[in-house]
């Protein structure tokens, strides 16, 4: 069974300043998509970015981008130039081709900006 | 892009009684849609995928005839808690997997129920 770990329960980071938060997982499938979520105090969930395993090049969205590592099955976020605004939980998540469309999530991080 | 709309946002019921939550997609049929509930400070934990036009496909452990789900259109699934008792109170919430384009999951706003 594919199972994702998110292995910092909280971080915190100076505003303007660059923060990684990391993931891992483990499958043993070839072709699966990977998910990075922001759950701010609203708790709507908002997708950061996505990753298709068979692309290489790691995606990005304006500051943020991710470090996918194959080989490695890890799967880390960058925020560059971060803002109060990206105090919120962050959640990994996995989705593969034997999963019926359901997401795997990690156990997410709290991630605090301070001013 | 695409939109989820969850209601009620917040409710409080009797213990006893029932509670039905909809989860409706605006602007995109969805034949699969996801129900999750979460604890504070926790992750998400998958409850059942609601097919459209057919039965709901429950996890381990999650009992079938307290959290009834149906899902009768290709916009709509609802979730209704029966029998609520305090030990269900959480927070809910819904995704919805679009039929075509990217399959992106976009998920709604949240149901926080509080049975008393």
């Amino acid at each position: 069974a594919q199972t994702v770990t998110q292995s910092q329960p909280e971080m915190s980071v100076q505003e303007a300043e660059t923060v990684t938060l990391s993931c891992t997982y483990d499958t043993s499938e070839n072709n699966y998509y990977l998910f990075w979520y922001k759950q701010p105090p609203s708790r709507q969930m908002i997708l950061v970015i996505r990753q298709e395993a068979y692309k290489q090049q790691n995606a990005t969205e304006n500051r943020f981008s991710v470090n996918f590592q194959k080989a490695a099955k890890s799967f880390s976020l960058k925020i560059s130039d971060s803002q109060l605004g990206d105090t919120a939980m962050y959640f990994c998540a996995f989705m593969g081709p034997s999963n019926t469309g359901k997401l795997i999530f990690g156990q997410g991080t709290t991630l605090q900006v301070k001013p | 892009g695409a939109v989820v709309s969850q209601h009620p946002s917040r409710v409080i019921c009797k213990s006893g009684t029932s509670v039905k939550i909809e989860c409706r997609s605006l602007d995109f049929q969805a034949t699969t849609m996801f129900w999750y509930r979460q604890f504070p400070k926790q992750s998400l934990m998958l409850m059942a995928t609601s097919n459209e036009g057919s039965k709901a496909t429950y996890e381990q452990g999650v009992e079938k005839d307290k959290f009834l789900i149906n899902h009768a259109s290709l916009t709509l699934s609802t979730l209704t808690v029966t029998s609520a008792h305090p030990e269900d109170s959480s927070f809910y919430i819904c995704s919805a997997r679009e039929d075509r384009g990217d399959y992106g999951y976009t998920f709604g706003s949240g149901t926080r129920l509080t049975v008393v």
